[in-house]
Order: structure tokens, then sequence, then C-alpha cells
């Protein structure tokens, strides 16, 4: 079936700091890929997308690229704020438009000022 | 704010109790999923309902009973839990298209449940 693995954390920073959370997919087909972002006491919420390989999704100055031939879909950030501490989520829906999104185990980041 | 809400917040019940989470959308999406969230573990989808029938049950205990009255509304009825089902319960919704498209889900901020 289909899954998603992201990077262990969790990962503490410095303001400033460049971010990469890895995550890497096992689906058939051309998978969409989420980044969802859960900040602390509420719910999660859609950080980026991309549909098709080579999508770049990008939002509040993070990126990911949907890579298809690594099965990957890496967030980066080249400056990160303390604002950025938050849990981050990776995440797949099959192709054909599926309900269901399959979840990685989240990645808790914090940013020291 | 992202137009999902969930009632109670926080709620600690004992094994033998009755209760249930309230979830309500107000954007006018048409599908409805309730998801459990336990630490170290990634986000388990329990239940989907679109235009108000449920289209999956993950494999979920029937001491989880969920209730979709309308496209707005989704109920989590619990009873006879145990203390492993303490975990954080967040609501979502979507909108579903005529062809199946599905358009990202919104996540309410979920409810903290603590079973003793």
């Amino acid at each position: 079936g289909d899954s998603v693995t992201q990077m262990e954390g969790p990962v503490t920073l410095s303001e400033e700091a460049f971010l990469t959370i890895n995550c890497t997919y096992t689906a058939t087909g051309y998978p969409s890929l989420f980044w969802y972002v859960q900040y602390p006491g509420e719910g999660l919420q859609l950080l980026l997308k991309a549909t098709k390989a080579d999508d770049k999704g990008s939002n509040k100055g993070f990126e990911a690229t949907y890579r298809k031939e690594t099965t990957s879909f890496h967030l980066e950030k080249g400056s990160v704020q303390v604002s950025d501490s938050a849990v981050y989520f990776c995440a797949l829906r099959g192709q054909g438009g599926s309900e269901k999104l399959v979840f990685g185990k989240g990645t808790k980041l914090t940013v020291n000022p | 704010e992202t137009g999902v809400t969930q009632t109670p917040r926080h709620l600690v019940m004992g094994m033998t109790n009755k209760k249930s989470l309230k979830c309500e959308q107000h954007l006018g999406h048409n599908a409805m999923y309730w998801y459990k969230q336990s630490a170290k573990k990634p986000l388990e989808l329990m239940f989907v309902y679109n235009f108000k029938e449920q289209t999956e049950n993950n494999s979920v205990p029937s001491r989880f009973s969920p209730e979709c009255p309308n496209s707005s509304h989704l109920f989590l009825h619990l009873h006879t839990l145990q203390p492993e089902d303490s975990a954080l319960y967040l609501c979502a919704s979507s909108q579903v298209g005529a062809a199946g498209a599905v358009h990202e889900q919104f996540f309410g901020p979920g409810t903290r449940l603590t079973v003793l």
C-alpha cells in the first residue's frame, strides 16, 4: 500500500538557519503530495502541495519539489524563524483523486532565537 | 481559523462512560473525516463521509461510532473506551468534485481525549 517516510525529529535550529525535512513516498502511479503544518494546540494546516512530477509547491518561504525519479518531496526553507516552530507532516493522496490522505509520522521543528 | 470547529477541546472520561465528540464545518464542503493522532504514530484515518454516506471505515473498533446527520456536522460517539484510545481526535472536511476530484482537507483544532 501507499506509504510516506519522513525524517525522524526532533529538529532544533537557530533563527535564520537553513531547513530541510526529508520526505520519501511509496505509491503507484502519480500521487499528489502535500506538506501540512501543526502549530502547538492547533489542527493541521496545508502548507503547500504539488500534484504532478517536477511541480514545486511554495508558501511562506517554504518550498518542496515533486521528484518522481527519487520519489521524494523534501521541504526546505532558506531562513527559519522562531514562529516556524511546529510539527511538519508530509502526506500523499493516491492517483485518481482518492479521498484518503496517507501521512508520515511528523517532524517536530524547534527554532531558537 | 480554518472553518472547522470541534467540541469539546478537552475530554477526560472513564472506561465505562459514554461521550460524543462534535465537529462542524462552515466551508460548504461535502466530505468529512475523523482522524486519530497518537504520540509517535502517523496520523490514522478512522472514517470518511462523502455526501453524508460513510465511504471508509478503517478497521476501527466498534466502541467508536460515527454519525453524519448532514454535510456540515460529524459526530464520534464513544463508549467503553480503553486507556490506549487516549489521543488527539481530529476532524477534517474537503470538497469532492463530481468527477471524484478531491481538494485539500481543512482540519479542526482537535479534541484531546484522555481515558482513565
